[in-house]
């Protein structure tokens, strides 16, 4: 039973550029969730995509996107990327949107801005 | 505003002992609290959960004790071992899942 994937695992860009990175669910689930980890600090909300629409959304800038395909996989999209960006990027699925069920997460994806 | 923090962001235990890690919440709204360890280079990786409803909740190795009317929650590691060494995560949840800035865990032989 495959858990969460992502890819790519590393990534490098540079200022001004565009980024997509992908999650598939683990089997089962239905609801993903995108999270900003910086070095030393817990996972930020980015927001959570539940029946393809994006339902929930953090204190992220519109440059942050995303999208969810009917087999209930999902991209994360980051436009004009800045230095900030930098980080680690986690993606979690659950079983129904408003559930108390936990997530369960990929191991990220790591994105260093240039 | 929410928030969700933990009380030491350091905590180092010789193997064989019981570890409490502890967080403090602030949302009285939130109903759902989880653990998370999360080992060098991977994803968070669930521990254990509780409902608002409990105050106690036990699994493997592992206690869950939560206390609505101080907000604050515990995880208890009994015979500590060194697989446990990692950072340890608590989040709350209302609508959205919340993380603290998570506890280092050292487990030393």
């Amino acid at each position: 039973d495959a858990g969460v994937t992502q890819s790519p695992t590393h990534l490098i860009k540079t200022r001004g550029q565009q980024v997509t990175l992908r999650c598939s669910p683990k089997s089962g689930h239905d609801t993903v969730s995108w999270y900003q980890q910086a070095l030393g600090q817990g996972p930020q909300f980015i927001f959570q995509y539940y029946e393809e629409e994006e339902r929930q959304r953090g204190n992220f800038p519109d440059r942050f996107s995303g999208h969810q395909f009917p087999n209930y996989s999902s991209e994360l999209n980051v436009n004009a990327l800045l230095l900030g960006d930098s980080a680690l990027y986690l993606c979690a699925s659950s079983w129904g949107q408003g559930a108390r069920q936990p997530q369960h997460f990929g191991d990220g994806t790591r994105l260093s801005i240039l | 505003g929410e928030s969700v923090g933990l009380h030491l962001p350091t905590l180092s235990v010789q193997e064989g002992d019981n570890s409490i890690i502890n967080c403090a919440y602030s949302n009285s709204a939130s109903d759902y609290f989880i653990w998370y360890k999360q080992e060098s280079g991977k994803g968070p990786q669930f521990i254990i959960d509780i409902r608002s409803n409990m105050d106690k909740r036990q699994g493997q190795r592992v206690t869950v004790l939560l206390n609505k009317t101080v907000k604050h929650l515990s995880l208890q590691i009994a015979a500590t071992q060194p697989g446990d060494s990692a950072v340890y995560f608590c989040a709350e949840k209302s609508e959205k899942l919340v993380f603290g800035k998570g506890t280092k865990l050292t487990v030393n032989p």
